[in-house]
C-alpha cells in the first residue's frame, strides 16, 4: 500500500540552485496537490491538477513549475532556489468524489534553501 | 486574508480530558468542513469532516460542531490520550474542487 510517495526526504540547495521534488500515486487518483507548510502557518496551495496534462495555479506559485504527464507523477520543480523556499512541501492526490474533504497525503519533502 | 481563523495555537490537556479547537470562517461558499491530524514527521490525514446541513457530526472520541450562523466549526476530543498528542488542521472546502484551505493548525499536547 504505497499510496503517495515523495523523494527526496531532504534536500539542502543552494541559493540560485534548481531542483525538482517527485510526486507518484499509485491510487488511480485523478487530482493530485502541492502544499508547503511552514511553522505555524498550516499548508498553502502550491500548484493543482485534476487530470494528466492540466495544471493551474494555487495560493502561492510564484518560484515554482509543475507538469502532469501521466495520472500517477506530478513533479514539482523549483527554479531559483532562495531562502524564501525553505519549507516542508507536501504532495497530495484525492478521487474527487464530489467533495468528500478526503486528501491523501505523502509524507513531505523538507527542503533548506542556504 | 486569512480565510479561516484556528485557534487556539497550542493546547496542553490531561489524560481524560476534553480537548476543543476552533475555527471562524466568513465565505459562505464553502461547502465542507474537514479536520487534518498530523503526527511529527509524517503528512496530515483526514480524521473527520462535516457538511453544514447538518450541526454536529460524531466518530468515536472525535465530534465536530458546527455553527452556520456563527460561521464556526469545531473539535472535540472527549476523553484525550496521549496518543492524541499531534498538529490538528481544520480545513475549508467548496464542492467538487478538493482545493482545500487550511488553518494555521493547532498543536495539541495530552499529558500522561
Amino acid at each position: 500500500n504505497a499510496g503517495v510517495t515523495q523523494t527526496p526526504k531532504f534536500r539542502i540547495l543552494k541559493i540560485g540552485q534548481s531542483m525538482t521534488l517527485q510526486c507518484t500515486q499509485d491510487m488511480n487518483h485523478n487530482y493530485m496537490y502541492w502544499y508547503r507548510q511552514d511553522p505555524g502557518m498550516g499548508l498553502k496551495l502550491i500548484y493543482y491538477s485534476v487530470g494528466a496534462g492540466i495544471t493551474d495555479k494555487g495560493e502561492v506559485p510564484n518560484g515554482y513549475n509543475v507538469s502532469r504527464s501521466t495520472t500517477e507523477d506530478f513533479p514539482l520543480r523549483l527554479e531559483l532556489a532562495a531562502p524564501s523556499q525553505t519549507s516542508v512541501y507536501f504532495c497530495a492526490s484525492s478521487p474527487n468524489r464530489g467533495g468528500t474533504g478526503e486528501l491523501f497525503f505523502g509524507e513531505g519533502s523538507r527542503l533548506t534553501v542556504l | 486574508q486569512q480565510q479561516v481563523k484556528q485557534s487556539p495555537q497550542s493546547l496542553i490537556v490531561q489524560k481524560g480530558g476534553i480537548s476543543i479547537i476552533n475555527c471562524a470562517y466568513e465565505n459562505t461558499a464553502f461547502d465542507y468542513f474537514p479536520w487534518y491530524q498530523q503526527f511529527p514527521g509524517k503528512g496530515p490525514a483526514l480524521l473527520i469532516a462535516i457538511r453544514p446541513d447538518v450541526s454536529e457530526k460524531k466518530e468515536g472520541r472525535f465530534t465536530i460542531s458546527f455553527n452556520k450562523s456563527a460561521k464556526q466549526f469545531s473539535l472535540h476530543i472527549m476523553d484525550s490520550q496521549p496518543g492524541d498528542s499531534a498538529t490538528y488542521f481544520c480545513a475549508l472546502g467548496k464542492g467538487g474542487s478538493e482545493k482545500l484551505v487550511f488553518g494555521k493548525g493547532t498543536k495539541l499536547t495530552v499529558n500522561p
